[in-house]
């Protein structure tokens, strides 16, 4: 079965420390993106990677980093620089034309 | 920066009942996109128009796009209590299929 895998589900993350949130996918898809979401809202964009070796900052890319070694896998670093990282964080892939297949997300808390 | 925004922000109706949601948008899109959120979960891909198209139908799921009003509407016909969750409009602009933006959502509950 294809399909994309976010982990870990949950993730506890102490002040100053950095996190890197996993995200990989079988689907042969090129592009991939992060997201954030806040209780009660909709989704902001962090970054996204339309190939292999290239990826964009998105609406809110601060404090947060990101690389695609693999066409497979875009791994998320949350940093110390992000000042409010507690949300959760999906990961999608989608091809040119078509809807966006999500991951089942990532819950970071600040402890 | 939000592109689409739904309306109602939140909708409770009873089962077997139909469902509406509207999404309003502000520039010119490639397509327009709905998704459904249950709690805690990941998105999941419902229906695409794209800017050509008026309508589409997906088994219980009616999607319409006025592109001459900016605005996209999504109907869910015999709801079901599974149908409780939160649905997303999200629009690819100009000439991009590559990146989308989400609105904020419409929390859908139905009633037992």
């Amino acid at each position: 079965d294809g399909g994309i895998t976010q982990s870990p589900k949950y993730l506890f993350r102490k002040e100053g420390q950095n996190v890197t949130l996993s995200c990989e996918q079988n689907l042969n898809h090129d592009a991939m993106y992060w997201y954030r979401q806040d209780p009660g809202q909709g989704l902001r964009l962090i970054y996204y990677s339309q190939i292999v070796n290239d990826f964009q900052k998105g609406d809110i890319a601060e404090g947060y980093s990101v690389s695609r070694e693999k066409k497979e896998s875009f791994p998320l670093t949350v940093t110390s620089a992000q000042k409010n990282p507690t949300a959760f964080y999906l990961c999608a892939s989608s091809t040119q034309s078509g809807g966006y297949t999500f991951g089942s997300g990532t819950r970071l808390t600040v402890v | 920066s939000q592109q689409g925004e739904e309306d109602p922000q939140a909708l409770s109706i009873q089962e077997g009942e139909n469902a509406t949601m509207n999404c309003s948008y502000k520039t010119s899109i490639n397509n327009l996109q709905w998704y459904r959120q249950n709690s805690g979960r990941g998105l999941v891909h419902l229906i695409l128009i794209r800017s050509n198209e008026r309508e589409k139908h997906s088994g219980r799921l009616r999607v319409t796009l006025d592109t001459s009003k900016k605005s996209s509407s999504l109907l869910i016909t015999a709801s079901r209590a599974a149908d409780t969750a939160s649905y997303f409009c999200a629009t690819a602009l100009g000439n991009r299929d590559d990146k989308i933006i989400f609105g904020k959502g419409t929390r859908l509950h139905i009633l037992p």
